[in-house]
């Protein structure tokens, strides 16, 4: 089993949707857990951080199931400009941490 | 906040010449650094990472080799490039006392 799984996509979803995004995970000494967002051909951007109680920014909403192991990503209101793909990322403490393949949003007109 | 900077942009090299990607980190002091390689359509994969000056950990063994000679420069270097080295190239920092990861812009490479 990998580290990090995630569903690669591509998800094609209308303006204006919400799309929800899983990642599981293995290690379940892990401790922090994030949201990256990577445009074509540039570097990965954090998104968000995930914590136990969930946190919402916006339009986004990250959570975490400890007990399943997955994190969670939700999106509400797509724009055009959320067209990405989104990398969950698992760590077990200050120094590694394992990136997902990175699951793949297109948004259209 | 810290900031990432990495050059080139881009490179173009044939096989079996040398490498040298450097990176260098502002805005904080004794960061963790790591170098990364997504390949194309693919994941990240972590080549390297130092957690202070001199101290390199490698994560797969292959062509490359890395080095930390200051405490925000980090080099990424080949002897001699493969075909299967063509990638893009991420430096990130991490830290202190924080375990979010900031990334460079990126060096893409093809090796001809």
């Amino acid at each position: 089993r990998k580290e990090v799984e995630q569903d690669p996509g591509p998800f094609n979803v209308p303006e204006g949707a919400t799309v929800a995004f899983n990642c599981t995970y293995s290690n379940s000494a892990s401790q922090s857990f994030f949201w990256y967002r990577q445009d074509c051909r540039k570097e990965p951007k954090l998104l968000m951080s995930v914590y136990s109680s969930g946190n919402e920014d916006g339009r986004f909403t990250a959570q975490l199931n400890r007990a399943s192991q997955y994190i969670s990503l939700l999106i509400r209101d797509s724009k055009l400009s959320d067209s990405a793909t989104y990398l969950c990322v698992v760590g077990g403490g200050y120094q590694k941490v394992t990136f997902g393949i990175g699951t793949k949003l297109q948004v259209i007109p | 906040s810290q900031t990432i900077h990495q050059w080139p942009a881009t490179l173009v090299q044939p096989v079996g010449s040398p490498l040298s990607l450097e990176c260098t980190v502002e805005g904080t002091s004794n960061p963790n650094l790591y170098w990364y390689r997504q390949a194309a359509g693919r994941g990240l994969q972590l080549l390297f990472y130092s957690v202070g000056i001199g101290q390199i950990s490698s994560e797969v063994p292959q062509n490359l080799s890395a080095s930390r000679p200051q405490d925000r420069q980090f080099i990424l270097s080949s002897k001699k490039l493969l075909l299967s080295d063509s990638g893009f190239y991420l430096c990130a920092g991490q830290g202190p006392y924080t375990d979010t990861q900031y990334f460079g812009p990126g060096t893409r490479l093809t090796v001809l």
